[in-house]
């Protein structure tokens, strides 16, 4: 069975500062990764995704992720966190093969808190 | 196109009572999961229709249970309630075909049961 670790529970960031939040997973074979955030009172929501290709991905509001598979981590990214970024964020993996994409497995997740 | 709806966004049961919970998934779709998210546990998966036939399950008792209608909404079912079963009940909706394994869920607000 998968697992997703999340190191981070819980991070307090000043406006501007940057922003790295560590996600790996173990698991035999391939999977597809993901980031979710969750603002406070609203649903989750789809930060940004890796299935193949180039390990370095972009997403909404300037988020990014780099896949390093070697070290089965999949860490997000943000150069300059706005206090509107105060939220909990959650990696997730579905591996391959399952035939679907809602068989996920989450990390416990790392609540984000931007100070002004 | 309309997000993933769910209803009640709050229930309120007595232990040893049943619930039942509803899931409408986005145009299309027709895959429908549930998680149960608590603050000690995270997020975890219970279960994932497709086609109206169970596909994948998680490690829950019996007493949780679901299934999917011909237009792909999905009920979920808690029997017997328990204190523990006291959680934000999410549903996620993905397209569930052939190549799903290249997408995305997305996530409704959840239903917040609570047991007392």
């Amino acid at each position: 069975a998968q697992s997703v670790s999340q190191h981070n529970h819980h991070v307090i960031l000043s406006e501007a500062a940057s922003l790295e939040l560590g996600c790996n997973y173990s698991y035999g074979g391939t999977v597809n990764l993901f980031w979710y955030v969750q603002y406070p009172g609203q649903h989750l929501q789809l930060l940004l995704k890796y299935f193949s290709g180039d390990p370095l991905v972009k997403g909404i509001k300037g988020f990014e992720a780099e896949f390093i598979k070697s070290k089965f981590s999949f860490n997000l990214r943000k150069p300059s966190v706005q206090w509107s970024d105060t939220a909990e964020y959650f990696c997730a993996v579905n591996p391959r093969g399952t035939g679907t994409a809602s068989k996920l497995t989450f990390g416990t997740g790392t609540r984000l808190q931007v100070t002004l | 196109k309309a997000g993933v709806t769910q209803t009640p966004r709050y229930l309120i049961k007595t232990r040893g009572q049943q619930v039942t919970l509803s899931c409408s998934p986005i145009s299309g779709h027709r895959s429908v999961s549930w998680y149960q998210q608590t603050p000690g546990q995270g997020l975890q998966f219970l279960f994932e229709y497709f086609s109206e036939t169970q596909r994948n399950k998680g490690n829950f008792p019996g007493r949780f249970s679901g299934r999917q209608f011909s237009n792909s909404r999905s009920e979920m079912n808690v029997s017997t309630l328990e204190l523990g079963d006291s959680a934000l009940y999410l549903c996620a909706s993905s397209f569930g075909g052939f190549g799903a394994d290249h997408t995305e869920a997305f996530f409704g607000q959840g239903t917040r049961l609570t047991v007392v």
